[in-house]
């Protein structure tokens, strides 16, 4: 069965700092990859997906993600974050045949930036 | 991507009674997914709602409790029945976009049940 690890349950970092936001994945299949934010008292934004092709993927607002399947890993990077980056952040994994729309998602990394 | 509404947007509820939530997209979809998040956790998959069939409930999730209605390709509907505290969670839809299996997700409706 498919799982999704979020090791880290709050993040907080300075204005302009770089963050990674760690995802682990176990699958017995190959998988497709994605994040998502989510803002206070809002529905859910995808930031980026890993479909196949690149294992280096670039997002919305800055973000990029790469997919390593040898640590079955898609851990989500910013160079330099915003106030306005302030949100909770979940990845997500399905199985990676088309059509398979089953999302597994994982428990979510608050993200905090600090002025 | 896809433009997704729900109503509502937050409710509160008394023991014992039903909430039916409306989803509405701006464009016909096949996939229509219904997702809870309760307080502090993860996003759990509810059921999938395919036009002209029945729902699809995922396990621990049946159709007394969580009825689901797709009556065309731009709506659907979730009733959370026989409502419990327990109950009291984000509900969210979500519907496959463009770009063959990614979800796009609306704005979650805030259930509280008192």
């Amino acid at each position: 069965a498919q799982s999704v690890t979020q090791l880290d349950s709050q993040v907080p970092v300075f204005e302009e700092a770089p963050v990674e936001l760690r995802c682990n994945y176990s699958s017995s299949v190959s998988v497709y990859l994605f994040w998502y934010v989510q803002y206070p008292n809002q529905g859910l934004q995808l930031l980026l997906k890993y479909l196949s092709g690149s294992t280096l993927v670039k997002g919305i607002n800055g973000f990029e993600a790469e997919f390593n399947k040898s640590q079955t890993s898609f851990h989500l990077r910013k160079p330099s974050v915003h106030i306005s980056d302030t949100a909770e952040y979940f990845c997500a994994v399905s199985e990676g045949t088309s059509g398979t729309y089953k999302y597994i998602f994982g428990t979510g990394t608050r993200l905090k930036v600090l002025a | 991507s896809a433009v997704i509404s729900q109503k509502p947007s937050r409710d509160i509820c008394q023991r014992g009674t039903s909430l039916t939530i409306q989803c509405q997209v701006d464009s016909q979809v096949t996939m229509m997914f219904w997702y809870r998040q309760q307080p502090g956790q993860s996003l759990t998959l509810i059921a999938t709602a395919n036009q002209g069939s029945e729902a699809t409930y995922e396990s621990g999730f049946v159709i007394d409790k969580f009825p689901i209605s797709r009556p065309n390709l731009t709506f659907s509907t979730l009733t959370v029945s026989n409502m419990s505290p327990e109950d009291s969670s984000i509900y969210l839809c979500s519907v496959e976009g463009a770009v063959t299996d990614t979800q796009y997700f609306g704005p979650g409706t805030r259930l509280t049940v008192l």
